[in-house]
């Protein structure tokens, strides 16, 4: 199975910050990569799919980079409402795969 | 619109059985495969199990795989999971999740879940 790391496992921000999240697979994956946001309760949301595509009708604040086995999400201007929870998962093969998760909470 | 509904969540005993469904509208169902995926309490997301839109490719996680049955009616915009042998490793929130496209292990949108939990 492909092993999705991301780090960090969380980070503090404040609004209007510029945010990085990482995430690395344990073997090449192209730009089988997708980006999930998840507010705690709710089902995760899409983001960016094929790592750098976003899908319809999220902000423009977001973006993905990267292929092979290190990729990149990042905010440009982080607003209240995107603190959250941000998962990376594998499209390349089954078994999909998730890594563990980037909590991002207010500094 | 994309609607997913899951259903059938509950509490049941170590070694029961349960069956979980979800129910499917806005798009249609037979051209899309569907998953479903996991999240323990407090835990991170596990893929469970994957069926295409014509049911022909079935596939599970090692988790699961010998305990856990995947199917959908194309006919009645629906899919189930038969769960049995249940353990307490399996409490968590259940969510069916469709594929951006047929097969391309990309969920785009998600039920709300529903909750199962495993305990004596």
């Amino acid at each position: 199975d492909i092993q999705m790391t991301q780090s960090p496992s969380s980070l503090s921000a404040s609004v209007g910050d510029r945010v990085t999240i990482s995430c690395r697979a344990s073997q090449n994956i192209n730009s089988y990569l997708n980006w999930y946001q998840q507010k705690p309760g709710k089902a995760p949301k899409l983001l960016i799919y094929a790592a750098s595509s976003l899908q319809s009708g999220v902000p423009s604040t977001f973006s993905g980079s990267g292929s092979g086995t290190d990729f990149t999400l990042t905010i440009s201007s982080l607003q209240r409402e995107d603190f959250a929870t941000y998962f990376c998962q594998q499209s390349y093969i089954i078994p999909l795969t998730f890594g563990g998760g980037t909590k991002v909470e207010i500094k | 619109e994309v609607q997913l509904v899951e259903s059938g969540g509950g509490l049941v005993q170590p070694g029961g059985s349960l069956r979980l469904s979800c129910e499917a509208s806005g798009f249609t169902f037979s051209t899309y495969s569907i998953n479903w995926v996991r999240q323990a309490p407090g835990k991170g997301l596990e893929w469970v199990a994957h069926i295409s839109g014509t049911s022909r490719k079935i596939y599970y996680a090692d988790s699961v795989k010998g305990r856990f049955t995947i199917s959908r009616d194309n006919a009645k915009n629906s899919l189930s999971l038969q769960m049995n042998s249940l353990t307490a490793d399996d409490t968590a929130v259940y969510y069916c999740a469709r594929d951006r496209e047929e097969g391309y292990l990309t969920p785009d949108y998600w039920g709300q879940g529903t909750l199962v939990t495993v305990s004596s």
